[in-house]
């Protein structure tokens, strides 16, 4: 299996463009998270899926961000607009269980809003 | 709210035992003990997790207290790729199965 795998590594755009994360969850995964990383909040947990279905969002920061998951193969980030305290590492990780069974994460989207 | 007590930082020499704590004095008998670590760059990767008795994998062990109010994350022979930060997380096996919270952990230097 080739793990979590998330598009694009890297991202730079500028302040108010829309910005997609992209992520691929392993094979038969039911679970699926969207983490942020930074240095002064480390990581938070933004929001998670159950069989493709928002099961906690109250992580998110505010209305810019949505996240979708329109299949089990595949889920979305959405920032719109952009601005550069959304600057972090953005990982994406699935499960079998959800936090009862080993979380596998994708190697992150760095975000970079100028 | 779920939380651990780490040291901030530790250190260990290349191919030496390393012992990494935690404290979770108010931990629920519904809560599993996750460890997780974090390579320079790379996404965390499950380590490890635990109940009442200590647990082994090929990764590392986890020993846990009789009142498991502590437990402790023991690589047996450090290598310079075990360089990471390892977090120490309750799990509650009883409530949302989304909650994994991670916390600052301990930043584990290794030298050669």
């Amino acid at each position: 299996d080739a793990g979590v795998i998330q598009s694009p590594r890297h991202e730079v755009t500028e302040m108010g463009q829309e910005v997609t994360l992209r992520c691929k969850p392993i094979s038969g995964h039911d679970y699926l998270f969207w983490y942020r990383q930074t240095m002064m909040r480390g990581l938070e947990l933004l929001i998670y899926f159950n069989n493709n279905v928002p099961i906690d969002d109250s992580g998110m920061p505010e209305d810019r961000f949505s996240a979708k998951m329109p299949n089990a193969s595949f889920s979305t980030l959405k920032i719109q607009p952009s601005e550069p305290r959304d600057s972090a590492v953005y990982f994406c990780a699935s499960s079998l269980r959800g936090a009862l069974s080993p979380l596998h994460f994708g190697n992150g989207t760095r975000l970079t809003v100028t | 709210d779920a939380k651990t007590t780490q040291p901030n930082s530790m250190e260990s020499n290349e191919e030496e035992p390393v012992h990494l704590p935690c404290n979770h004095s108010t931990i629920s008998g519904t809560d599993y003990i996750h460890w997780y670590r974090q390579l320079p760059s790379q996404g965390p990767e499950y380590v490890i997790h635990g109940l009442t008795s200590n647990v082994n994998n090929r990764m590392a062990s986890l020993a846990i207290a009789e009142d498991r109010k502590s437990s402790t994350l023991i690589l047996h022979r450090a290598t310079l790729r075990d360089a990471a930060v390892y977090y120490c997380i309750r799990v509650n096996y009883g409530g949302s199965q989304g909650n994994l919270i991670f916390g600052k952990g301990t930043k584990l230097s290794v030298k050669p």
